[in-house]
């Protein structure tokens, strides 16, 4: 299917645990973010990639680590994760600078 | 980097009034400023987006305004039905910086 898409669509993890968050999109958008959406924060911006290979941190980047070796996929990894990364994740893509950006379905994470 | 100020957080209105969402950002180099609706449980989708070269830009019942000298920028739903109770964002820069977003509540 075309567009963005993100896996999984929840999910449950302990504390300490790495786990891994999945961003693909079909478009050969130029531009990927991922952002935490948290009651009352909006939408913060967490990591984000101007092409393959080019990853530059956000405004929350502490505790996550990105990587972009494909056009298309641009995971989000938590290396241990804490409770206050509970929170819902979404990844967009926009196709160049100052552009709309396309928002995939969100993932839902709890950690415990 | 760019900070976006979104005011009202909450905004409740009776259907077919107006209703108008204000933003402030910080970095003077930014020229794109959209605006994105997201329905509960769903993903935020751009409703209207405006750039510097433009102050003001209308599509149907929503119109935005840019004010690039007061770095302010501002969402007009006029005539509002109750499907666009919503929380709505605005952003800055060409990496999307959110505002906190507004709940409009529109009673039917």
């Amino acid at each position: 299917d075309a567009g963005i898409t993100q896996s999984p669509r929840y999910k449950i993890t302990e504390t300490g645990r790495q786990v891994t968050l999945m961003c693909h999109q079909t478009w050969s958008h130029s531009y990927m973010f991922w952002y935490r959406q948290d009651l009352g924060h909006g939408l913060r911006l967490i990591y984000y990639s101007a092409a393959a290979d080019i990853t530059d941190k956000g405004e929350v980047p502490d505790g996550y680590v990105v990587s972009r070796s494909k056009t298309e996929n641009f995971p989000l990894t938590l290396e241990s994760a804490t409770r206050s990364q509970t929170s819902v994740y979404f990844c967009a893509s926009s196709p160049d600078r100052n552009t709309e950006a396309f928002f995939g379905q969100g993932t839902r994470l709890t950690v415990v | 980097g760019e900070n976006v100020e979104q005011h009202p957080s909450t905004l409740s209105v009776q259907e077919g009034d107006s209703a108008v969402i204000k933003c402030t950002y910080s970095d003077s180099a930014s020229n794109y400023f959209p605006w994105y609706k997201q329905e509960l449980g769903k993903r935020p989708q751009l409703i209207i987006d405006i750039r510097s070269n433009v102050g003001e830009k209308k599509d149907q019942r929503i119109a935005v305004t840019l004010n690039k000298t007061a770095k302010h920028f501002s969402l007009h739903i006029t005539e509002t039905q109750p499907e666009d109770s919503a929380v709505y964002f605005c952003a800055a820069n060409y990496i999307p910086t959110f505002g906190r977003g507004t709940s409009l509540i529109v009673h039917p």
